[in-house]
């Protein structure tokens, strides 16, 4: 079955300086990756995704992602961060074969200071 | 578009009382997803529907949670007998249907059961 990985409980940044958040994956086939955001008292809202194609793929308030195969990896990437960024951050993955279902990694609390 | 529509947004009951949560998914999306959230546990996904068809509940606790989607725009989660420890935000989220399409969240129902 697939499986995400959050390794980071919590990461802290400077605001103006670049995030990065983490995110391992386990599939037996093609992942389809996904980075969503919560902010608190609301629901999750979606970031953005790879499906195919580019590697590096772009999404919502300036954040982007990068696929690498090799390291089973889906990085979630900001080049300066900003303070209204600091919320909670899911990654998760779907694997073909497994319907439409989404496993969610544990996600990551992002903190961005003044 | 409204998004998903999801009712109430909060819920207080006592232990033994009878819980419905609802949720209207956007117009024209073929899936439909319950998810619960809590601290220890994270994000879960409870059961989703395929064109108002059930596929998997294997994450529903227990027999006191059943869920019906009747038709396409309305779906209910119900807790009978509601225990303290049912106490979550519960989301609904809706898709249009491919593999590589898009999860939108509700805003949740903060459920607390004293």
């Amino acid at each position: 079955a697939q499986s995400v990985a959050q390794p980071e409980d919590q990461v802290n940044v400077a605001e103006g300086n670049p995030l990065t958040v983490k995110c391992t994956y386990s599939v037996s086939g093609n992942p389809y990756l996904f980075w969503y955001v919560q902010y608190p008292n609301r629901g999750l809202q979606f970031l953005l995704k790879y499906i195919t194609g580019d590697n590096l793929v772009k999404g919502s308030y300036g954040f982007e992602a990068e696929f690498n195969k090799s390291q089973t990896s889906f990085h979630l990437k900001k080049p300066s961060a900003l303070v209204s960024d600091s919320a909670l951050y899911f990654c998760a993955v779907r694997e073909f074969w497994d319907g439409n279902k989404l496993v969610f990694g544990a996600g990551t609390i992002l903190r961005v200071k003044s | 578009d409204a998004g998903v529509i999801q009712s109430p947004r909060h819920e207080v009951t006592e232990m033994g009382q009878e819980v419905t949560l609802r949720c209207k998914p956007i117009s024209g999306h073929d899936y439909l997803f319950w998810y619960r959230q809590t601290m220890m546990r994270g994000l879960e996904l409870l059961i989703y529907f395929n064109n108002n068809v059930p596929i998997d509940d294997s994450g529903m606790p227990e027999d006191r949670f059943s869920a019906k989607m009747p038709n396409a725009s309305f779906s209910t989660l119900k807790i009978q007998p509601s225990e303290p420890r049912d106490s979550a935000v519960y989301f609904c989220a809706s898709q249009p249907g491919g593999l590589g399409d898009t999860q939108y969240f509700g805003p949740g129902t903060r459920l607390t059961v004293l």
